[in-house]
């Protein structure tokens, strides 16, 4: 089966513009999950969709961050505007329940690396 | 609140010998535990995992080793290979929250 697909790989803007990243998901995989991952940490998750739904998003600044699943299937991140802070590899992932147990089926793409100046 | 903490943060180890990782939690509702390997530009990948029933699981070099009542984990691999060289992750999936979260990370670097 095709991966989880992002783009763009790399992106550098200055801080106070604006950015977007896109990501496609496992076909089928009802959950997408948007993490950020600063050098040097474990990922974190910014929001996780079920469907086209929202479950959590209780980590994203919200005040700059924003992100939307049409149709439930390809997502967009995007950022307004950007902080130096931002700078950091954002992370898509889906996941399918339907697995059980054994795997989650938690796959994740490759990332797009933020660096803003 | 860092909800599982690893360590190392970093390991070198040579070819052949044995890379340990340790993680704890804290939560006890978590139902999952996988550990992942990240090469660098790429997102990280499913290495190897184990349910919160079970003391050990074993794939390979690769050995999990679970202790519920200390609310510890750890990662084993054997025979260290340079091709281990990676950053590897921790992780607790909540099955509630359908959610996983992470530990910092350890960079592995197996010398030749």
């Amino acid at each position: 089966e095709a991966g989880v697909a992002q783009s763009p790989r790399y992106k550098i803007i200055e801080k106070r513009q604006s950015v977007a990243f896109w990501c496609n998901p496992i076909s089928g995989h009802a959950t997408l999950y948007w993490y950020q991952q600063i050098l040097g940490q474990g990922p974190k998750l910014l929001i996780q969709f079920q469907n086209n739904g929202v479950v959590d998003d209780s980590q994203l600044p919200k005040d700059r961050f924003s992100a939307e699943r049409l149709k439930g299937v390809d997502s967009t991140l995007k950022i307004q505007p950007a902080k130096l802070e931002d700078s950091a590899v954002y992370l898509c992932a889906s996941s399918s329940l339907d697995r059980g147990p054994v795997n989650y089926g938690y796959t994740f793409g490759s990332g797009t690396r933020l660096t803003v100046v | 609140q860092q909800q599982v903490k690893q360590s190392p943060q970093s390991l070198i180890v040579q070819k052949g010998g044995i890379s340990i990782i340790n993680c704890a939690y804290e939560n006890t509702a978590f139902d999952y535990f996988p550990w992942y390997q990240q090469f660098p530009g790429k997102g990280p990948a499913l290495l190897i995992a184990i349910r919160p029933d079970v003391s050990e699981k074993k794939e390979g070099r690769f050995t999990i080793s679970f202790n519920k009542s200390a609310k510890q984990f750890s990662l084993h691999i054997m025979d260290s290979q340079p091709g281990d060289s990676a950053t590897y992750f921790c992780a607790a999936f909540s099955r509630a929250a359908n959610n996983l979260f992470f530990g910092t990370g350890t960079r592995l670097t197996v010398i030749p």
